[in-house]
């Protein structure tokens, strides 16, 4: 199984930073890595496909970059909406397909 | 409008067995392919199961064996029949839509999710 590791698992940040959370991978998945915003009770939601592609509907500030083994999920400047958990998932190889265990960004 | 509505979930002994399905709605259905994900409360997102457009499974380790995906494309739904199920089963599952990016079902991402079912087992 591909292991995928975040971090860091959570950060503290102030509205307007910002803000840079790491995914790696056990091995290489190429660009095969999604991005997924969770808020607390709420069904994870699809930000960033193929590690880079911003899904229809997704503000700017949010980027993805990198390929590999190593990603990077950036938020330009962070807006209040954005408190939530975010998880890295790859989809290069299955079974199974894979997340990573979160990085929960909290208000400072 | 786009949408995935589970249902079934509800409190099982170990042991036991239960039964959950999606609605799916606002979509061609028999065009994506279908996931069952689930997660612990408080713990991190774990994928279960997957069933292509022409009805081929595939499951976690964790859960071969013992869960069956299907679906009904006339009905629009999606199921999970979970059997011999375990406290470390105990979790909201979501169903989620399937995106292809690529040739293979697993080359994608989960671009609609439903908004779960929660699923306890406990004696």
């Amino acid at each position: 199984d591909i292991q995928m590791t975040q971090s860091p698992s959570s950060l503290s940040a102030s509205v307007g930073d910002r803000v840079t959370i790491t995914c790696r991978a056990s091995q290489s998945i190429s660009s095969y890595l999604n991005w997924y915003q969770q808020k607390p009770g709420k069904a994870p939601k699809l930000l960033i496909y193929t590690a880079s592609s911003l899904q229809s509907g997704v503000p700017s500030r949010f980027s993805g970059g990198g390929s590999g083994t190593d990603f990077t999920l950036t938020i330009s400047s962070l807006q209040p909406e954005d408190f939530a958990t975010y998880y890295c998932q790859q989809s290069y190889s299955t079974p199974p397909l894979t997340f990573g265990g979160g990085t929960k960004v909290e208000i400072k | 409008e786009v949408q995935l509505v589970e249902s079934g979930g509800g409190l099982v002994q170990p042991g036991g067995s239960l039964r959950l399905s999606c609605a799916a709605s606002g979509f061609t259905f028999s065009s994506y392919d279908m996931h069952w994900v689930r997660q612990a409360t408080g713990k991190g997102l774990e994928w279960v199961s997957a069933i292509g457009t022409a009805g081929d499974p595939y499951y976690s380790g964790s859960v071969k064996g013992r869960f069956t995906i299907s679906r009904e494309n006339a009905k629009n739904s999606l199921y999970l029949q979970m059997n011999s199920l375990r406290a470390g089963d105990t979790a909201v599952y979501y169903c989620a839509r399937g995106v292809r990016y690529s040739s293979s079902w697993y080359e994608s991402a989960f671009d609609i999710w439903g908004q779960g079912t929660m699923v306890t087992v406990s004696p």
